[in-house]
């Protein structure tokens, strides 16, 4: 069993959809989670990060957390063309995956937002 | 400021062969990692440098895989005798290094995208 299980998708929604992302993992030591962005031929770039269990909103994005699922989301409302992308999770903090700069990244999940 | 660069951004060769890959961090920061991106895969950690400390090597796939971390700022991750499934992009992050217990962003390179015929 991966440490970090994601949809790849391809998710595709019109514009001004609201769209959900998942992740779920199976260490329940991990403290940090993050979700990154990666547009087509760049490397990915931190959008998000929460500690702990709870929601963070930014904008037209909010992350959720549930430790005892097991279970991290990204939200984006009123979705734009631009939000066009691939959104990695990412996991940190756990010793047990080695230390607190050490993150275990989901596969992706590939979004596509239509006009 | 200068992000976290890569070289080459494309490099195409023939199994067997081996291929240096150039990882150029931002300016001060002491942590370097090394990922492997493949097709529908996520970010594979290969190799992580911090500081003088001992490298983690632990993602490293086989022994054709090495890297080096020269005077604490440029690497260079290098494959021998490239094979077709070490065909992938190929991403270099860096970061500074905060107080223990506290997340320390990575900041990524564009990546070399690397593709073995």
């Amino acid at each position: 069993q991966k440490e970090v299980e994601q949809d790849p998708g391809p998710l595709s929604v019109p514009e001004g959809a609201i769209v959900s992302l998942n992740c779920t993992y199976s260490n329940s030591a991990f403290q940090y989670f993050m979700w990154y962005r990666q547009y087509s031929r760049k490397g990915p770039e931190l959008l998000m990060y929460t500690y702990s269990s709870g929601n963070k909103e930014d904008g037209r994005f909010t992350a959720q957390v549930d430790k005892s699922s097991k279970y991290i989301s990204l939200f984006i409302r009123d979705s734009q063309p631009s939000d066009s992308a691939t959104y990695l999770c990412a996991l940190g903090g756990s010793r047990v995956s080695g230390g607190y700069n050490k993150l275990i990244f989901g596969a992706g999940t590939r979004l596509a937002v239509h006009p | 400021g200068a992000g976290v660069s890569q070289s080459p951004s494309n490099k195409v060769t023939e199994k067997g062969k081996d291929v240096e890959l150039r990882c150029d961090p931002i300016s001060g920061h002491t942590a370097l990692y090394w990922y492997r991106q493949s097709l529908g895969q996520g970010l594979e950690f290969l190799i992580y440098f911090q500081g003088n400390s001992a490298p983690d090597k632990s993602g490293l796939p086989s022994d054709r895989f090495s890297a080096e971390r020269t005077g604490g700022s440029v690497s260079t991750l290098t494959i021998q005798r490239t094979q077709q499934e070490d065909s992938a992009v190929y991403l270099c992050a860096s970061s500074s290094m905060g107080l223990a217990g506290t997340l320390i962003e990575q900041f990524f390179g564009p990546g070399t995208r690397l593709t073995v015929l």
